[in-house]
C-alpha cells in the first residue's frame, strides 16, 4: 500500500542553525503534500503544503521543495527558534474530486536548543 | 474558526468493555478522520467518512467501527476494547471542493485499556 517515510526521527539543532526535514511517498499518483507541526500536547496544525505542479513554496522561515521525479519531498527551517521545537508531521495524498486519503510519515521531533 | 471538538481527553476503560468515541466539528466540513498516534508511528488512519452516512476503512480498521449520522458528528466505536488499543485518539475533519485541503484536528482523547 502507500507509504511515507521521514527522516531523522529526531533532530537537534542550535537556536539559528537551520533544520531539514526529509520525506519519500511511494504513491506516484500523490500531488498534494502538507506538514503538520504538533507541540507538546497540543493538536497537528497545517504549517505549510505543496502540489506537484510547484517545485517550491515559501513562507517566512519555512519552504518546501518538491521532487516529484524522484518521489522526495523536505521541509526547510531557517533561523530555528525555540518556539520551532515540536514534532513535524510530512504527509502525501492524491486530490480526487471529493475524496482522498491523507498518508503521513511517522513524524520528527525537533529541538532547538537556545 | 473552525472547531473540532472530542467528548473526553482522557479515558480508563476495561478490556472487553465497549467504547464510544465522540468527534463534533462546527464548520460544515464534509470529511471526518479518525487517526490513532502511537510514538515512532505517526498518525494512522482508522477510518473516514467523506460524507454523511459513508464510511471507508483506513489503514488500521480492525477492531474498529465509526458511525456518521449528522454530518457534524463523527463517532469512533471499539466493540470490545484491548489492551493493544490503548493510544491516542485524533479526530479531523476537513472542507474539499475550493482548493483547499487542510485538515483541522480535535485536541486527542488519550485512551487507556487495562
Amino acid at each position: 500500500g502507500e507509504n511515507v517515510e521521514q527522516h531523522p526521527s529526531t533532530l537537534s539543532v542550535q537556536e539559528g542553525d537551520s533544520a531539514v526535514i526529509k520525506c519519500t511517498y511511494s504513491d506516484s499518483a500523490s500531488n498534494y503534500f502538507p506538514w503538520y507541526k504538533q507541540e507538546l500536547g497540543k493538536r497537528p496544525q497545517l504549517i505549510i503544503d505543496i502540489r506537484s505542479n510547484v517545485g517550491e513554496k515559501k513562507d517566512q522561515r519555512i519552504a518546501v521543495t518538491l521532487n516529484k521525479t524522484a518521489k522526495h519531498f523536505s521541509l526547510h527551517i531557517t533561523e530555528t527558534q525555540p518556539e520551532d521545537s515540536a514534532v513535524y508531521f510530512c504527509a502525501a495524498s492524491t486530490i480526487l474530486s471529493s475524496y482522498d486519503k491523507v498518508i503521513f510519515g511517522p513524524g520528527t521531533s525537533l529541538s532547538v536548543i537556545p | 474558526d473552525v472547531k473540532v471538538t472530542q467528548s473526553s481527553r482522557y479515558l480508563v476503560k476495561r478490556t472487553g468493555e465497549k467504547v464510544f468515541l465522540e468527534c463534533v466539528q462546527d464548520m460544515d466540513h464534509e470529511n471526518m478522520f479518525w487517526y490513532r498516534q502511537d510514538p515512532g508511528l505517526g498518525l494512522r488512519l482508522i477510518y473516514f467518512s467523506y460524507d454523511v452516512k459513508m464510511k471507508e476503512k483506513g489503514d488500521i480498521p480492525e477492531g474498529y467501527s465509526v458511525s456518521r449520522e449528522k454530518k457534524e458528528r463523527f463517532s469512533l466505536i471499539l466493540e470490545s476494547a484491548s489492551t493493544n488499543q490503548t493510544s491516542m485518539y485524533l479526530c479531523a475533519s476537513r472542507l474539499l471542493g475550493q482548493g483547499w485541503h487542510e485538515q483541522y484536528f480535535g485536541p486527542g482523547t488519550r485512551l487507556t485499556v487495562t
